[in-house]
C-alpha cells in the first residue's frame, strides 16, 4: 500500500537544538497528522492540519501543511530529554474515512544531554 | 479516564499457537481498529470497525480475525500463529469513521517463535 516518506529516518541532537523533520507523498493529502510515539507507547496526536499552507503550533512544536498538499513539516524548538521517541506523519486523501489514514515510517530523535 | 487499554503487554507464542488480543475503550467511540508496526515501516491497518457488527478488512487482514460484539470492545485473533506476525499491535479509535484523530493503545510486543 501507498506509505509517506519521512526523512530524516534517525536524529541524534543536543539537548537544546531545534530539530526539522517532513514527510512527502507523492499524492495530494487533505489532512496531515503528527503523532509521538514514547518509547514502550502508543502514538499520540499532536497537531491536525486541515489546509494548505497552514500553520500549527502546540507549546515548542510548530507543523506545517505543505502548499503542494504533497509534504508536511514538523519543527521542535530548543530541544528537551523529553522530546524523545519517534514521530509519526500520517495522511488522509479526500474525504476518505480513518481507515485510508497513511502512515510514515517515522523519524527518531535521539538527544544527547 | 483510561482511553485505550490493550492487553497483554509482551507475549511470546509458538508457531501455530491461537491467542486472542484484547482492547477495549471507555471512550464511546464508535471506530476501532488495529494496526501493526514493524521496523521501518509505517503503521499498516489489519482490520477495523464502525460500530458494533461491523467490520471490515484493512490492508493485511491475513491471518487475523476480529469480531465487535460491544462498542467497548474489540479483540484481535491470532487463529495460527506464524512467525510472520512477529510485530506490535496496536488498536486505536476515534468518535466516528470520518474522524482521523486516532487515540491509540499502548501496543502489544508479539513475537512467535
Amino acid at each position: 500500500g501507498q506509505q509517506l516518506n519521512q526523512s530524516p529516518q534517525s536524529m541524534f541532537i543536543q539537548e537544546g537544538e531545534d530539530v526539522s523533520m517532513n514527510c512527502t507523498s507523492s499524492s495530494i493529502f487533505n489532512t496531515w497528522l503528527w503523532y509521538k510515539q514514547d518509547p514502550g507507547e502508543g502514538p499520540v496526536l499532536l497537531i491536525a492540519l486541515y489546509k494548505a499552507g497552514e500553520l500549527t503550533s502546540n507549546g515548542r512544536l510548530t507543523a506545517q501543511f505543505g502548499i503542494t498538499r504533497k509534504d508536511s513539516f514538523l519543527n521542535i524548538s530548543a530541544s528537551i530529554p523529553s522530546d524523545v521517541g519517534i514521530y509519526f506523519c500520517a495522511g488522509r486523501r479526500g474525504i476518505q474515512g480513518a481507515q485510508k489514514l497513511v502512515f510514515g515510517q517515522g523519524t527518531r530523535l535521539t538527544i544527547n544531554p | 479516564n483510561a482511553g485505550v487499554t490493550q492487553t497483554p503487554k509482551f507475549q511470546v507464542l509458538k508457531t501455530g499457537q491461537s491467542m486472542t488480543l484484547q482492547c477495549a475503550q471507555d471512550m464511546n467511540h464508535e471506530y476501532m481498529s488495529w494496526y501493526r508496526q514493524d521496523p521501518g515501516m509505517g503503521l499498516r491497518l489489519i482490520h477495523y470497525s464502525v460500530g458494533a457488527g461491523i467490520t471490515d478488512q484493512g490492508e493485511v487482514p491475513n491471518g487475523y480475525n476480529v469480531s465487535r460484539s460491544t462498542t467497548e470492545d474489540f479483540p484481535l485473533r491470532l487463529l495460527s500463529a506464524a512467525p510472520s506476525q512477529t510485530s506490535v499491535y496496536f488498536c486505536a479509535s476515534s468518535l466516528g469513521l470520518t474522524n482521523e484523530k486516532l487515540f491509540f493503545g499502548s501496543g502489544t510486543q508479539l513475537s512467535v517463535l
